[in-house]
């Protein structure tokens, strides 16, 4: 059965660092997303990205946030300059056009030190 | 704007006993309803939705929920728990027809007793 991937499982960087989280949905799917869960906390929604575009975005997502599908397969997350306060499990998403399920991926934990 | 209520943070319940985990929403119209489990340091796994249709939904694992519009609610029940349902659950609201920003309640920890 497709899955969507996500790349790294686990990421630590340095604050003041970029970092771009990877992610490869379903190959059929058109709308994609990103979600954040800080530990222990709920799963918040960042963003939804469609025909090349963002479609909507939480007030979560501010202007050190960017996402992009730089190709047919991949759709990437990109933190500009990363805080403390990042720290947290990044999920991606992705869904059919027409589709009403959002199928997840395993995760990406973002460790900021 | 769509919300999620999961009223209890955590529930410890004895294996092989029943199950009953709340959900209740805010919501314009009948939403689009989740409910997800994470097992610790894991993703989010589907256990069961509901869209439209018979109110009661089955699931994976041996769960169900239903959904009663006159109580905005979608609870997530199990007749028998095991040892390993131990995990966080999720209830979640997505809009109809495109489910395109997904809300999530913050969760209810399940502890299982042996």
């Amino acid at each position: 059965e497709p899955e969507v991937t996500q790349t790294p499982s686990h990421q630590v960087t340095q604050m003041g660092q970029e970092v771009i989280l990877r992610c490869v949905p379903i190959s059929n799917h058109l709308y994609f997303y990103w979600y954040r869960q800080i530990l222990g906390q709920k799963v918040e929604f960042l963003v939804s990205f469609y025909n090349n575009e963002i479609s909507e975005k939480s007030e979560i997502f501010d202007d050190q946030f960017s996402v992009e599908r730089p190709d047919g397969s991949n759709f990437t997350l990109k933190i500009r300059s990363t805080k403390l306060e990042d720290s947290a499990m990044y999920f991606c998403a992705s869904k059919l056009r027409g589709g009403d399920e959002q199928y997840f991926g395993p995760g990406t934990r973002l460790t900021v030190t | 704007a769509q919300s999620v209520t999961q009223p209890d943070i955590h529930i410890t319940v004895s294996e092989g006993a029943s199950l009953e985990l709340r959900c209740n929403y805010s919501y314009g119209a009948t939403p689009y309803l989740f409910w997800y489990v994470q097992s610790p340091g894991q993703g989010l796994q589907l256990l069961l939705k509901y869209f439209s249709g018979d109110t009661l939904v089955q699931g994976i694992k041996g769960f169900e929920a239903e959904f009663k519009r006159s109580q905005s609610s979608f609870n997530l029940r199990k007749p028998s728990v095991h040892w390993s349902d131990a995990a966080e659950y999720f209830c979640a609201v997505g809009a109809p027809y495109n489910n395109n920003d997904m809300r999530f309640g913050a969760g209810t920890r399940l502890t299982v007793k042996p």
